[in-house]
């Protein structure tokens, strides 16, 4: 099944401890993202990869980093957590047109 | 660059009557216009797309609308049932661009 699958989908963590939100997608797409859902503010996104070892700031990239070492496979990286990085995490990719998003990952920075 | 403005941010109607979200956005340049579905605990799903050339696209109940002019588009269900009830995305991407912009969103409640 053509899927986007994303882990964990829940987290709790503390400020300041490390985590990775991990992505990964089996259609042999190019096109990465991850955005962040917030009440109210709808998707945003905070990184995108046109492809292997490309990344690109989205509109709200401030402590997040990402990498694209395989074109299946694009994590996102909390160095140092923060309370306000509290969201709802959506990883989606894409060939052409429309997105095939992940299931989601609920993240609380306590 | 693309500015998307979604309305209205909740909607709610009664089963079986029609529902109309509507979309406007600011860069002439876009010409691609998905909608995604985002029911209750799920990831956005695509369910229906237009693209600039052509004025209205039709899926069963779903339908939307360009008016490339006025830059805006719509969508369209008719004969809603509970099941279409979700938080609805529209989107628009220009011309040569992967990224899209996204509406803020509408909640749609269909109350049986």
């Amino acid at each position: 099944e053509a899927q986007v699958t994303q882990n964990p989908r829940y987290l709790i963590t503390v400020t300041g401890k490390k985590l990775t939100v991990t992505c990964s997608q089996n259609m042999n797409h190019e096109y990465m993202s991850w955005y962040r859902q917030d009440p109210g503010l709808g998707l945003r996104q905070i990184y995108y990869s046109m492809n292997v070892e490309v990344t690109d700031k989205g509109d709200v990239p401030e402590g997040y980093k990402v990498s694209r070492k395989e074109k299946r496979n694009f994590p996102l990286i909390l160095e140092s957590p923060s309370p306000n990085q509290t969201s709802l995490y959506f990883c989606a990719s894409k060939l052409g047109d429309g997105y095939t998003f992940g299931s989601g990952t609920r993240l609380t920075v306590v | 660059g693309e500015n998307v403005e979604q309305h209205p941010s909740t909607l709610s109607v009664q089963e079986g009557d029609s529902a109309v979200i509507k979309c406007t956005y600011s860069d002439s340049a876009s010409n691609y216009f998905p909608w995604y579905k985002q029911e209750l605990g799920k990831g956005p799903q695509l369910i229906i797309d237009i693209r600039s050339n052509v004025g209205e696209k039709k899926d069963q109940r779903i339908a939307v609308t360009l008016n490339k002019t006025a830059k805006h588009f719509s969508l369209h269900i008719t004969e809603t049932q509970p099941e279409d009830s979700a938080v609805y995305f529209c989107a628009a991407t220009r011309g040569g661009s992967y990224i899209p912009t996204f509406g803020r969103g509408t909640s749609l409640i269909v109350h049986p």
